[in-house]
């Protein structure tokens, strides 16, 4: 079955440190794979979308995502954290065609002053 | 600016009430979605739609109705039949291209049903 996992549910960091949050996709082909992040009692904004070609993804708000076949991940990194990082992000995956997307159930970032 | 618009924000029911959440879209996208969040467990979709008078079920429609009449606009109504309606439920579009199928979210309404 079609999944997407985030092993971690909640994550700490301080700001100024670097920040990666894992996810894994788990699909018969390469799915399209997206970063979006909510903040409390807001909808979801997406962060940055890999569809094909070129594995490192830029997005919005300095974050960037690599697509790793080999390990079926899609993480999300940012260099240096800001206290307005804090929030929850998804990771989700979608089939072209289909349209389905497939959430995973979050991880909460918090930042430490 | 464009964008998708949900209300009300918050809503409050009575159990054995229908209530209808409102979901409107400037986006000019063909697809529609509804989505239920509760904590701890993501995004689960309830119903889809990519056609305008066309809707699918998602993975959780039971107790769950939708319409889409018209190409701006996806309502959700949770009936009584929903064992457990008290969520946010998100409302979102996209556009059906191979190149922009990122889902684009309203603000979510928060339904209590007591």
């Amino acid at each position: 079955a079609q999944s997407v996992t985030q092993p971690d549910i909640h994550i700490t960091v301080s700001e100024g440190a670097s920040l990666e949050l894992r996810c894994n996709y788990s699909y018969g082909a390469t799915p399209y794979l997206f970063w979006y992040v909510q903040s409390p009692g807001q909808g979801l904004q997406l962060l940055l979308k890999y569809f094909s070609g070129d594995t490192l993804v830029q997005g919005i708000k300095g974050f960037e995502a690599e697509f790793k076949r080999s390990q079926s991940s899609f993480n999300l990194r940012k260099p240096s954290v800001h206290w307005s990082d804090a929030a929850e992000y998804f990771c989700a995956g979608a089939t072209s065609g289909t349209y389905k997307y497939i959430f995973g159930t979050g991880t909460r970032l918090k930042v430490l002053a | 600016d464009g964008g998708i618009t949900q209300s009300p924000k918050y809503l409050f029911r009575k159990e054995g009430q229908n209530v209808t959440l409102s979901c409107e879209q400037n986006l000019n996208h063909d697809a529609m979605y509804w989505y239920r969040q509760d904590p701890g467990q993501g995004l689960r979709l309830i119903y889809y739609s990519q056609i305008v008078n066309d809707f699918q079920k998602g993975d959780i429609a039971e107790g769950y109705s939708v319409s889409r009449e018209k190409k701006e606009s996806f309502p959700l109504t949770v009936t009584s039949a929903q064992k457990n309606p008290t969520a946010f439920y998100l409302c979102a579009s996209s556009r059906e291209t191979r190149e922009d199928g990122a889902l684009h979210f309203g603000n979510g309404t928060r339904l209590t049903v007591t």
